[in-house]
């Protein structure tokens, strides 16, 4: 059982280039969530989706963009990077009445 | 504005010291309560959860949390704590109306010292 899978694992990206990360969890679970980790920020919600075809901004949505075809797929999608962008990107899965089960994190850095 | 507050950045103990990490909370309603863990360079590992029920409870490695709803509280504590509990401590909420939708504190580093 795979749970949520994440890839890549690290990345480096210029100023101003596109790119999409990318989140599947084999659960079956309803909800889907992208997060950034900072220093001292704790966790912050991006965007988050209830189910297929149903999306919605979270706390700083800014800059990145996501859809949900499918209920195990969740990519995340940055349409022209910058250097704020740098950080720690957690995808994460739940059902109704589970906890979140986190993907094992994407280090991204924008120079 | 942050909604779930940690009130210790960061922690240092000695080995056989015991633990508690204070966690509020600033809903009204209906509110489940997680507290995550984090080693360093990994990923958040799920240490307990409250849905409703039992206002205390008993997580993974000796660790518990107890639910005050008159306080908007969720503490986590441990009776002795090990060098490999050092850490990051995160908690976190999400309200019944908007299940899946997790806010975070700002989390805690533990430090145990051997």
């Amino acid at each position: 059982n795979a749970g949520v899978t994440q890839t890549p694992k690290f990345q480096v990206l210029k100023t101003g280039q596109s790119m999409t990360l990318q989140c599947a969890q084999d659960m079956n679970h309803e909800y889907m969530s992208w997060y950034r980790q900072d220093p001292g920020m704790g966790l912050r919600l991006i965007h988050y989706s209830v189910g297929a075809g149903i999306t919605d901004q979270g706390e700083v949505p800014n800059g990145y963009n996501v859809s949900r075809s499918t209920t195990e797929d969740f990519p995340l999608r940055l349409l022209s990077a910058a250097p704020s962008q740098t950080s720690v990107y957690f995808c994460a899965s739940s059902g109704q009445y589970t906890e979140a089960f986190f993907g094992q994190g994407t280090r991204l850095t924008v120079v | 504005a942050q909604s779930v507050s940690q009130h210790n950045h960061h922690v240092i103990l000695s080995e056989a010291a015991s633990l508690e990490l204070g966690c509020n909370y600033s809903y009204g309603g209906t509110v489940n309560l997680f507290w995550y863990v984090q080693y360093p360079g990994q990923h958040l590992q799920l240490l307990l959860k409250y849905f409703s029920g039992d206002p205390l409870v008993k997580g993974i490695k000796g660790f518990e949390a107890e639910f005050i709803k008159s306080k908007f509280s969720f503490n986590l504590r441990k009776p002795s704590v090990q060098w490999s509990d050092t850490a990051e401590y995160f908690c976190a909420a999400d309200r019944g109306s908007t299940l899946g939708r997790l806010y975070f504190g700002r989390g805690t580093q533990l430090t145990v010292w051997p």
